[in-house]
């Protein structure tokens, strides 16, 4: 079954240091890799995705994520958190194939909040 | 180029009663997602809409359900409303293309209160 594992609720980080938030992923197939940011009281922000190619992609707002096969990883990355990074980070994961209607299925994480302290 | 549309923003209905909510695609956009949000469950799929064909269906009791017109708008309803239906519900479009990778675009979601 498809799966998407975020193994941390939350991630404190001081403002200027580098941020990380985990994502692990289960999927039959190549996968397309998704995460979505979402502010207090809004909806989910798409941030950056991985299709093919490089494995290090870059997103929104100087967000990059980094895509390992080998172990099933797509960790989000910031080289210099921002306050206004707080939210709550969510990753996803979109089967590359999809089943005999074409139907492409996704599976979000349970989320990540993200603290900056500054 | 507009985006995903949902109404109400904000809602407040007695236990018991039913709701429906709207939510319109970004034009072009054929395929259409309900999320359930909560603070203690996270993002909790609802159903899919695909050419006014439900796709899939998350883990909800059949007091949940949707429809999807032919421009794709779609509406999702909940009758018989309880305490624990209170949540942020969430509409995603997304173009349908396999092979693409097309990811969501989300809605502002429609805030639920049952009282």
């Amino acid at each position: 079954a498809q799966s998407v594992a975020q193994p941390e609720d939350q991630v404190n980080v001081a403002e200027g240091n580098p941020l990380t938030v985990k994502c692990t992923y289960s999927v039959s197939g190549n996968p397309y890799l998704f995460w979505y940011v979402q502010y207090p009281n809004r909806g989910l922000q798409f941030l950056l995705k991985y299709i093919t190619g490089d494995n290090l992609v870059k997103g929104s707002y100087g967000f990059e994520a980094e895509f390992n096969k080998s172990q099933t990883s797509f960790h989000l990355k910031k080289p210099s958190a921002l306050v206004s990074d707080s939210a709550l980070y969510f990753c996803a994961v979109r089967d590359g194939v999809g089943n005999s209607g074409g139907y492409q299925k996704v599976t979000f994480g349970t989320g990540t909040k993200l603290q900056v302290i500054p | 180029k507009a985006g995903v549309t949902q109404t109400p923003r904000y809602l407040i209905k007695t236990r018991g009663q039913q709701v429906t909510l709207s939510c319109s695609p970004i034009s072009g956009h054929r395929s259409v997602s309900w999320y359930q949000q909560t603070p203690g469950q996270g993002l909790q799929f609802l159903f899919e809409y695909f050419s006014e064909t439900q796709r899939n269906k998350g883990n909800f009791p059949g007091r949940f359900s949707g429809r999807q017109f032919s421009n794709s708008r779609s509406e999702m309803n909940v009758s018989t409303l309880e305490l624990g239906d209170s949540a942020l519900y969430l509409c995603a479009s997304s173009q349908w293309d396999r092979g693409k990778g097309y990811g969501y675009t989300f809605g502002s979601g429609t805030r639920l209160t049952v009282v």
